[in-house]
């Protein structure tokens, strides 16, 4: 079973500038999650989707980032303009039963570096 | 807030040596709690998972953890560290809104 995929891996911009990072969960799992985990922090949830429709945004600063999810499979997170504040590694997550349980599969992450 | 506390940023042993790593849960009732392991850039692994039932659980690579409800406590344990050991650890709880709430995380290092 392949795993939750995320692009790019690495990427380093400026601030003021542009970015978007696109996750493909794993098939079949309908719930998916973006974390943003800062230098020596654990990962804090910035949305959480089922299907296509948001069930938590409450952690995700709206006046810069935005995120979809279109047809329910793969997401995609963006920021707009972005702040140094924002380098972090950006997790994205799906999940899906396993033993009666819900359980989260983490993608590999993708870097961020605001310059 | 209902929370997690890991207590250490760091733990360092020699290979060989028991691993305790130490997590604190703040909870009106008992929660889900989890151990991930993260090893250099890459995504989180769950280790093991406490929901219901037996309190002592046993998860991947030899490690375990014990859900003790009276000292508000899910600390992870592991007989033997391996170099292989050394990664990030984060502690984790799931309330009832199903929305995860994470540790600060430890550092594990392992000497030879």
């Amino acid at each position: 079973e392949a795993g939750v995929a995320q692009s790019p891996r690495y990427k380093i911009i400026e601030k003021r500038q542009s970015v978007a990072f696109w996750c493909n969960p794993i098939s079949g799992h309908a719930t998916l999650y973006w974390y943003q985990q800062i230098l020596g922090q654990g990962p804090k949830l910035l949305i959480q989707f089922q299907n296509n429709g948001v069930v938590d945004d409450s952690q995700l600063p709206k006046d810069r980032f935005s995120a979809e999810r279109l047809k329910g499979v793969d997401s995609t997170l963006k920021i707009q303009p972005a702040k140094l504040e924002d380098s972090a590694v950006y997790l994205c997550a799906s999940a899906g039963l396993v033993a009666g349980f819900y359980e989260q599969y983490f993608g590999p992450g993708t870097r961020l570096t605001v310059t | 807030a209902q929370s997690v506390t890991q207590l250490g940023s760091h733990v360092s042993v020699s290979e060989g040596a028991l691993v305790l790593l130490r997590c604190n849960y703040s909870s009106s009732v008992p929660p889900y709690l989890f151990w991930y392991v993260q090893y250099p850039n890459q995504g989180l692994q769950l280790l093991l998972k406490y929901t219901t039932g037996a309190t002592l659980v046993k998860g991947i690579n030899g490690f375990e953890a014990e859900f003790k409800k009276s000292e508000t406590s899910f600390h992870l344990t592991k007989p033997s560290a391996h170099m292989s050991d050394a990664a990030e650890y984060f502690c984790a709880r799931k309330g009832g809104s199903y929305i995860p709430t994470f540790g600060r995380g430890t550092s594990l290092i392992v000497h030879p």
